[in-house]
């Protein structure tokens, strides 16, 4: 969806470097997901965010870190990148006024390796 | 901690329609049905969601029996375009439960000509 952003879109880096990953959004919506996914299986939610003070941890938070910088930024940290953190990751936006509860954005992905 | 168990693999043909099933036996009284599509390299895509009984949009329908146990995607006359990964997730994203909520591996749905 071109309303959700996502920087960089492919990234190579090497182990023990500090990356951060960013998205952005123009659709106004108030929650904010990261999630991972690696080949043949689907996606693992690492923090979400249901609006900028609001702060949570999903399935797989351990070695990330988020910052939700505004309404419509949420950035992810790898501290300390290791390369069993090489994945697809996926930004996702959504928004509880529109009645489809779970109904989720995503951004085009970001394919990030770790050597 | 709904989980879902979905066939891992489907194989059809244009212009046949196809139904993928999913099994939720834990579901929670609060818990929605959602399905996403996913084509390689994208991010997941909304296709439909439902509490009970059936629900239709212009690509979907969704069928849920009473006991909400499982679910039925339903793609009328599929083209070669539908060939994707289809998720059956189950829970409810207005709440901090959302952590709950598993995407699982899918259904490899192949359309053939």
């Amino acid at each position: 969806d071109a309303d959700v952003t996502q920087t960089p879109r492919n990234r190579i880096t090497k182990t023990g470097k500090r990356i951060m990953l960013e998205c952005s959004q123009t659709k106004g919506h108030d929650r904010m997901y990261w999630y991972r996914q690696d080949p043949g299986l689907g996606l693992r939610l690492i923090y979400y965010s249901f609006d900028v003070k609001d702060i949570n941890k999903g399935e797989i938070s351990d070695g990330y870190s988020v910052s939700r910088q505004a309404q419509a930024k949420f950035s992810l940290s790898l501290e300390s990148a290791i390369p069993n953190q090489t994945a697809l990751y996926f930004c996702a936006t959504s928004d509880m006024a529109s009645g489809l509860y779970n109904e989720q954005f995503f951004g085009p992905g970001t394919r990030l390796t770790v050597l | 901690l709904a989980k879902t168990t979905q066939p891992i693999s489907m194989d059809s043909y244009e212009g046949q329609e196809v139904n993928i099933t999913c099994s939720h036996n834990n579901i929670a009284t609060n818990d929605y049905i959602t399905w996403y599509q996913q084509f390689p390299s994208q991010g997941p895509r909304f296709i439909i969601q439902g509490y009970k009984t059936k629900v239709t949009n212009e690509v979907a329908s969704l069928f849920i029996p009473a006991d909400r146990k499982s679910s039925t995607l339903s793609l009328p006359r599929v083209s070669l375009s539908d060939t994707a990964v289809y998720y059956c997730l189950v829970g409810d994203f207005r709440y901090s439960s959302a952590s709950k909520i598993i995407f699982g591996s899918g259904t490899r749905l192949s359309i053939r000509p």
